[in-house]
């Protein structure tokens, strides 16, 4: 069975500071990883977006990594500001038909404190 | 472009009460999804649709009907509402999966009481 494990489940910083998101998976085929920013109230946006060949791709202040041996990615935050306060999702594609095709995690809630 | 958006933004029914949760894209996207997303867990694919008058069942689709009438509209029924259908549903859109980018809209939160 697909599965998309985040850790950890909730995180707090304070503004300035970075953190690492992690994220394990066990999706086959693999086609790409997602890391999405869902905002309180609202739905998910994509953050950045990695295939197989891809280690790094950065958006900003966030750089997402990915190890397609050990099936492992993360999510880097740089400089943390207050309106990175939301919850981040891993999401992982294979190459299935449509309704198969997406695997999320639980995702990781951060809260940045001034 | 407004982009994916839903109506209602939320809602509270009783145990067996019925009703359609409208979503709309204004991207001209092929595909269009309907998740759930339970608290503290990932989302749950329940229906989705490659096109209009195609629509296919995904993870979670039992208490659910769809319909796909126009490329920009894809509604979700409820039938019977039940407590366990107490959740926040998402709709989304897509040119093509699985290279491509999902857009969600902003969700609708619904209640069964």
């Amino acid at each position: 069975k697909n599965q998309v494990e985040q850790s950890p489940q909730s995180l707090i910083i304070l503004e300035g500071k970075n953190c690492t998101l992690q994220c394990n998976y066990t999706v086959s085929p693999f086609s790409n990883l997602r890391w999405y920013k869902q905002d309180t109230g609202r739905g998910p946006v994509s953050l950045t977006i990695m295939t197989f060949s891809e280690n790094t791709k950065s958006n900003g202040r966030y750089t997402a990594t990915l190890d397609a041996d050990t099936k492992q990615s993360s999510l880097h935050i740089t400089a943390s500001q207050l309106s990175d306060s939301a919850s981040y999702i891993c999401v992982v594609s294979s190459n299935h038909n449509a309704g198969n095709m997406l695997t999320f995690g639980g995702g990781t809630r951060l809260m940045v404190k001034p | 472009n407004a982009g994916v958006t839903q109506t209602p933004k939320f809602r509270i029914l009783k145990i067996g009460q019925s009703m359609t949760l409208q979503c709309t894209q204004d991207m001209n996207h092929n595909y269009m999804y309907w998740y759930r997303q339970d608290p503290g867990m990932g989302l749950k694919l329940i229906y989705y649709s490659v096109g209009a008058g195609i629509t296919d069942k995904g993870e979670v689709p039992n208490g659910y009907n769809v319909s796909r009438s126009t490329t920009e509209d894809f509604p979700l029924r409820l039938e019977l509402a039940a407590p366990s259908q107490t959740s926040v549903y998402f709709c989304a859109s897509s040119y093509y999966p699985p290279t491509d980018t999902q857009y969600f809209g902003p969700g609708t939160r619904l209640t069964v009481l």
